[in-house]
């Protein structure tokens, strides 16, 4: 069974630029939620989908948004990118109870690098 | 003062020893999750408690609600279990609710 397989593992972007992160769940996985880690802040949570709803947010600006695809596939955008935005974006699956409930299942992560 | 703290932060062992990582929340908690993120990044979910105790092999973990504590216990500690453990709980009240807030984590090296 395929794990969680995140897309781009690496990848450089200038500041101001907008980036699109990729996220593919383990089959059958409802839920996908987004963490942000950076060696100062360690990891913060996104967000988390369920169903193609967003189901919780934590405390990050508008300039990172989110969405889930019928397939259960989500992606994750920041725009207009800052020097802090520096960092290892991680996403976890998990069947359908999410992080209340469920088991999460990590991807490799995308380790990005705004210049 | 961080929602989560976890202690602590760094901790080395001789392989064999037994091992405590704590966590302290501020919060009220849905649940906990204990994760474990080796060097190189991947994290790798331990448990998931809402109340008592869980046993994994050599990890157990253990939870109570009413002082807001979790530990982690490793009974005879390998080089292997060398990683960074990292609390997690799930917010129950106003804006945190259903949000995971994470500890720093405990890094952990255990010598052969």
């Amino acid at each position: 069974k395929a794990g969680v397989t995140q897309t781009p593992r690496y990848l450089i972007k200038t500041r101001g630029q907008q980036v699109t992160l990729s996220c593919s769940p383990i089959s059958g996985h409802r839920s996908v939620s987004w963490y942000q880690q950076t060696p100062g802040q360690g990891l913060q949570f996104l967000f988390e989908y369920f169903s193609e709803t967003q189901r919780n947010k934590g405390n990050f600006p508008g300039r990172f948004s989110g969405r889930q695809f019928s397939n259960s596939r989500s992606e994750m955008n920041v725009s207009t990118l800052e020097l802090g935005d520096s960092a290892l974006y991680l996403c976890a699956s998990s069947l359908s109870g999410g992080v209340r409930t469920g088991e999460l299942f990590f991807g490799e992560g995308s380790r990005l690098t705004v210049l | 003062k961080n929602e989560v703290e976890q202690s602590p932060q760094n901790l080395t062992a001789q392989e064999g020893e037994f091992i405590t990582i704590n966590c302290s929340y501020s919060v009220g908690i849905s649940a906990l999750h204990w994760l474990q993120q080796h060097p190189g990044g991947g994290i790798v979910s331990l448990f998931m408690l809402s109340s008592g105790k869980k046993k994994h092999g050599r990890l157990i973990a253990t939870i109570n609600i009413q002082e807001k504590h979790s530990s982690l216990h490793i009974t005879a500690s390998h080089p292997r279990d060398s990683a960074v453990y990292i609390c997690a709980v799930v917010g129950l009240d106003g804006g945190s609710q259903g949000n995971l807030i994470f500890g720093k984590g405990t890094k952990l090296s255990v010598k052969p």
